[in-house]
C-alpha cells in the first residue's frame, strides 16, 4: 500500500461537469497539499491544510474547492473548469507543514 | 514566487556514465530537496538537505547543499536505464514553510 493514494488516476470532464479528486495518506502526517503540474512549468502549490485547517490558498480560482474532513483525507472539488485547467494534480503530505512532502501518483485531468 | 533554475534542462547519456545537475536561486534557502518523477507518476523524494555544505548520499545518488545556500547539486554515478526520468529540486526559504520547485532536468539513459 502506497503512502499517499490518489483517485481517480485519470479524469476527463466537460466544462459544465462537477467532479471530485480524492487523496488519502497512510503516513500519519498532519499536513496535506494540492499541487498542479503543467507541462514545462514548476509545480504550483494550490492549497495547504495543517491539522485539517486550511493554512494556504495560493490565489486559486474558486472553481477549485478543497475539503479536508480529517488529517488523512483531502478532496479537490471541481466545477465549471476551463481547458487550461488540464494538468496533473498532485496530492502530497508531510509530517508537519514545512517538512518534506511525499507525493501521490497524481490525477491526470483533461477538460474538454 | 521564487524561481529555481535547474540545469541542464535535459541530458542524454550512455549507460554507466556519471551525471551531474544543479539548481540555483537568487534567494537563500534553508532546506533543499531532490525528487525524481517517472512518467505518469508522482515525484518521489530522493534526498533532503538541511545544512549548508551538507553532502548526503542515497545509493548511487549524492546531493550537496551549496555553501552560499543559493544552490544545490545532484550527482548520479554509474547510471542505469531505470535512472530515466525527470529530476526536480525544491527549496525552502529561510523565512517560510513553502517549498518552491524547479522546472526539472529530464534524464535519458541510452543502453
Amino acid at each position: 500500500e502506497t503512502g499517499v493514494t490518489q483517485t481517480p488516476r485519470h479524469l476527463v470532464m466537460g466544462m459544465t461537469n462537477k467532479k471530485s479528486l480524492k487523496c488519502e495518506q497512510h503516513l500519519g502526517h498532519n499536513a496535506m497539499y494540492w499541487y498542479k503540474q503543467s507541462a514545462k512549468k514548476p509545480l504550483e502549490l494550490m492549497f495547504v491544510y495543517n491539522f485539517k485547517e486550511q493554512t494556504e490558498n495560493n490565489s486559486v480560482p474558486s472553481r477549485f474547492s478543497p475539503e479536508c474532513p480529517n488529517s488523512s483525507h483531502l478532496f479537490l472539488h471541481l466545477h465549471t473548469l476551463q481547458p487550461e485547467d488540464s494538468a496533473l494534480y498532485l496530492c502530497a503530505s508531510s509530517q508537519d507543514q514545512g517538512r518534506e512532502a511525499f507525493f501521490g501518483q497524481g490525477t491526470r485531468l483533461t477538460v474538454v | 514566487g521564487q524561481q529555481l533554475n535547474q540545469s541542464p534542462q535535459s541530458m542524454f547519456i550512455q549507460e554507466g556514465e556519471d551525471v551531474s545537475m544543479n539548481c540555483t536561486s537568487s534567494s537563500i534557502f534553508n532546506t533543499w530537496l531532490w525528487y525524481k518523477q517517472d512518467p505518469g507518476e508522482g515525484p518521489v523524494l530522493l534526498i533532503a538537505l538541511y545544512k549548508a555544505g551538507e553532502l548526503t548520499s542515497n545509493g548511487r545518488l549524492t546531493a550537496q547543499f551549496g555553501i552560499t545556500r543559493k544552490d544545490s547539486f545532484l550527482n548520479i554515478s554509474a547510471s542505469i536505464p531505470s535512472d530515466v526520468g525527470i529530476y526536480f529540486c525544491a527549496g525552502q526559504l529561510y523565512t517560510g514553510n513553502q517549498f518552491y520547485f524547479g522546472t526539472g532536468t529530464s534524464l535519458t539513459v541510452i543502453p
